[in-house]
C-alpha cells in the first residue's frame, strides 16, 4: 500500500531561522517527490520537486532532500519568513502502468513567527 | 504556467440532491484530476479526467457517484451526486503540465451537505 506520512502535524520557527519539514513513504513507484504549499481558502501551490534519481533540488530559498535508503523527504527553507506560514504537503508522484497518479501526505502546518 | 478556476467556490447542499462543479484552465493540459479533501485529511485522488473517454477512477469512487466529463482540453466538471453529509469536503480539481512534473490546483469548492 502506498503511504505518504508528515509525522509533524505543526511546526512554528522564528523568522530567520530554517524549517525543516520531514516526510516519510513507504513504497516508492514513482519518479518524483514534490512539495505543495496550501494557504486558506486557496488551493495548493508547488514549490520545487526532485526526482527519484537525485538527492538534492535547490530553489532560492528551498531546498529538497531525498533519503532513498530510508525513504524520507525534507523540504529545508532557508530563511524562513513570516509569509512561509502554510500547510505543506508533501507528494510522491509520476507515471505507472500508462497513467498519472499523485499520492499526498497529510500535511504539516508551518508557523513562522516575527 | 497555468491558471485554474473553480466555480461554484462553496455550497450548501440538501441531501439528496446533486452539485456539478466546473474546472477551466486558461491553457491546453494533457491531463486534469479530481481531488477530494476531507476536514483535516489529506487530497485524495478521485479520478483522472480523460478528454473524449470516461474517467479512470481510483478505488473507493464510481462513477455512478462522481459522475465526471472533460469535452476538451482546458474543461473539466465533477458531479458529486446522490449527497449525504459525508461528501462535505473541499473538491479541487489540478491540470498536469509536466514541466518539473507538477500539477496546478485550482482554488478549489467548499461543499457543506446538510
Amino acid at each position: 500500500d502506498q503511504q505518504v506520512k508528515q509525522n509533524s502535524p505543526s511546526l512554528s520557527v522564528q523568522e530567520g531561522r530554517i524549517s525543516i519539514l520531514n516526510c516519510d513513504y513507504t513504497n516508492s513507484m514513482f519518479d518524483y517527490f514534490l512539495w505543495y504549499k496550501k494557504y486558506p481558502a486557496e488551493g495548493p501551490t508547488f514549490l520545487i520537486s526532485i526526482s527519484s534519481i537525485k538527492d538534492k533540488n535547490e530553489d532560492g530559498r528551498f531546498t529538497v532532500f531525498l533519503n532513498k535508503s530510508a525513504k524520507h523527504l525534507s523540504l529545508h527553507i532557508v530563511p524562513s519568513q513570516p509569509g512561509d506560514s502554510a500547510v505543506y504537503f508533501c507528494a510522491e508522484g509520476g507515471s505507472t502502468s500508462g497513467t498519472y497518479k499523485y499520492i499526498f501526505g497529510t500535511g504539516t502546518r508551518l508557523k513562522v513567527l516575527a | 504556467s497555468a491558471v485554474i478556476s473553480q466555480k461554484p467556490s462553496r455550497d450548501i447542499c440538501q441531501r439528496g440532491t446533486s452539485l456539478t462543479i466546473q474546472c477551466q484552465v486558461d491553457s491546453q493540459v494533457t491531463m486534469m484530476f479530481w481531488y477530494r479533501q476531507q476536514p483535516g485529511q489529506s487530497l485524495t485522488l478521485i479520478a483522472t479526467a480523460n478528454q473524449g473517454s470516461e474517467a479512470t477512477y481510483e478505488s473507493g469512487f464510481v462513477i455512478d457517484k462522481f459522475p465526471i466529463s472533460r469535452p476538451n482540453l482546458t474543461f473539466s466538471t465533477l458531479t458529486v451526486s446522490n449527497m449525504s453529509p459525508e461528501d462535505s469536503s473541499i473538491y479541487l480539481c489540478s491540470g498536469y503540465l509536466g514541466k518539473y512534473n507538477e500539477q496546478f490546483f485550482g482554488p478549489g469548492t467548499r461543499l457543506t451537505v446538510l
